[in-house]
C-alpha cells in the first residue's frame, strides 16, 4: 500500500514570495490533516478536512495560508506571502476516519524562508 | 487546555543500555495516548499507544503504560539498538477537542555501538 505522497520535499524562497504544497493521501483515506512543524518543536495542526470539507482551521493562520481539498482526494496548502517565521516542515497525514490513533504522516515538506 | 510535555533532548546512549523518556500531559476528558517515532529523513511513524487508564502499548520492544494518577506516559525500552537512533515524540487525542493530536517537543535519541 502505498503511503502518503508529499511534494515538493524541499523548498527555499524569499520572503514575501509565494508557495504551494501538495499532498497525496493514502487511498481511501476520507481525513487529511496538515501539520507545520517548526525546528525544536512538535508538529502543530493547521487544518483537518473531512473529505472535501474543513472540519477545523482554528490555528490556521488565514491571512496569509489557504488550503484546499477540492474532490476529497489530494491536498494543496498554500503560503502567500511568505514570511521569515513560516520556515518549517510541512506535514501531511491521512486517516480512514477522523479516530484516534490511525494517522498516516507524508515526509514533510522542508521550507526555508529567507 | 491539552498539552504535552516530554524530556528535553538529546539524549545519546551506548548499545543495549535502558532507555526511558519522560512524558507528562495535561487534558480534559480522558485522551488517548501515543508515542511517534520519526527516523532521519521520513515521516512520523505511530510507535505505540494507549486509550484509557491502566493500558500499557508495546512494540518493537517499546512500552509505555498510561497513568491516570501521575498522567504521564513514559516511554521504556529495555536494551537499544543502533538501529532506534530517531526523534520520538508524545502525543495526545481528546474526544473533547475533536481527537486533535497534541504533540510533545521530540526527544532525540542516538545509540552508539
Amino acid at each position: 500500500e502505498a503511503g502518503v505522497a508529499q511534494s515538493p520535499r524541499y523548498k527555499i524562497i524569499e520572503k514575501r514570495q509565494s508557495v504551494a504544497f501538495w499532498c497525496n493521501p493514502i487511498s481511501g483515506h476520507a481525513t487529511l490533516y496538515w501539520y507545520q512543524q517548526i525546528l525544536g518543536q512538535g508538529p502543530k495542526l493547521l487544518i483537518q478536512f473531512q473529505n472535501n470539507g474543513v472540519v477545523d482551521d482554528s490555528q490556521l493562520p488565514k491571512d496569509r495560508f489557504s488550503a484546499e481539498r477540492l474532490k476529497g482526494v489530494d491536498s494543496t496548502l498554500k503560503i502567500q506571502p511568505a514570511k521569515l517565521e513560516d520556515s518549517a516542515v510541512y506535514l501531511c497525514a491521512s486517516a480512514p476516519t477522523p479516530r484516534r490513533d490511525t494517522q498516516y504522516f507524508g515526509p514533510g515538506t522542508r521550507l526555508t524562508v529567507l | 487546555g491539552n498539552s504535552v510535555t516530554q524530556m528535553e533532548g538529546p539524549v545519546t546512549l551506548s548499545e543495549e543500555a535502558f532507555l526511558t523518556i519522560n512524558c507528562t500531559y495535561t487534558a480534559t476528558g480522558y485522551p488517548s495516548l501515543f508515542w511517534y517515532v520519526q527516523y532521519p529523513g521520513e515521516g512520523l511513524q505511530l510507535l505505540l499507544k494507549a486509550t484509557k487508564a491502566d493500558d500499557k502499548g508495546s512494540n518493537k520492544g517499546f512500552e509505555a503504560t498510561y497513568r491516570k494518577e501521575t498522567t504521564s506516559f513514559h516511554l521504556e525500552k529495555g536494551s537499544v539498538q543502533v538501529s532506534d537512533s530517531a526523534v520520538y515524540f508524545c502525543a495526545l487525542s481528546s474526544p473533547n477537542t475533536g481527537n486533535q493530536f497534541y504533540f510533545g517537543t521530540g526527544t532525540s535519541l542516538t545509540v552508539i555501538p
